[in-house]
């Protein structure tokens, strides 16, 4: 198993751009999750989805930040506008339902804005 | 609000010394309780997992406790290895929630 995969690891871009990141959940999982990690905050759960549906989007910071769940196997994270506040590693994990609702993690996306 | 407080912030130890960990939460109705291990530049990883009813768990040299009345759990690591050297986070659950309230963790470095 691959498990949770995300593209980019590493992102920099200028204030103002758009940003995309990317994430392939484990083949089989029915929750996925966004979250954030700085040092400051630790890690805050952004956005989750259930069977590709957004479920809870209260962490999601601003209208800058959409996340969206085409299908089972794909979910963006996108950043429009971004600001060097946005600079964070972001991660994204996924989950079976029928398990102990174990969260698996992927390596993580490290974004700089500058 | 739920809140999880984890001490110490940080830890230096030698290899092959023990150490203990503390977390402190305030989650309600409570779950389960996970200490995650995070290595530098990768994603959290799951050690143990413990319900309400579990007084102590071991995953190899490392040892989670869980008191639910006092809302407290420890995790302990024995005979530490250079490999230990991470950041552990308390993450307990609330009952019928998939989200997880993260413990701002201990970062362990564990020196040769």
């Amino acid at each position: 198993d691959a498990g949770v995969i995300q593209s980019p690891r590493h992102e920099v871009t200028e204030m103002g751009q758009e940003v995309t990141l990317r994430c392939k959940p484990i083949s089989g999982h029915d929750y996925l999750f966004w979250y954030r990690q700085t040092m400051m905050r630790g890690l805050e759960l952004l956005i989750y989805f259930n069977n590709n549906v957004p479920i809870d989007d209260s962490g999601m910071p601003e209208d800058r930040f959409s996340a969206k769940m085409p299908n089972a196997s794909f979910s963006t994270l996108k950043i429009q506008p971004s600001e060097p506040r946005d600079s964070a590693v972001y991660f994204c994990a996924s989950s079976y339902s029928g398990s102990n609702r174990e969260q698996f993690f992927g390596p993580g996306t490290r974004l700089t804005v500058l | 609000k739920n809140q999880v407080e984890q001490s110490p912030q940080s830890l230096i130890i030698l290899e092959g010394k023990n150490c203990t960990l503390q977390c402190n939460y305030t989650v309600s109705p409570f779950s389960n309780l996970r200490w995650y291990k995070q290595d530098t530049g990768r994603g959290p990883v799951s050690l143990t997992i413990m319900t309400f009813s579990e007084n102590t768990k071991s995953n190899g040299r490392y040892t989670a406790t869980l008191d639910a009345d006092t809302k407290q759990s420890s995790l302990h690591i024995t005979a530490s290895q250079l490999s230990d050297s991470a950041s552990y986070i308390c993450v307990p659950r609330e009952d019928s929630s998939y989200k997880l309230i993260f413990g701002s963790g201990t970062r362990l470095l564990v020196r040769p």
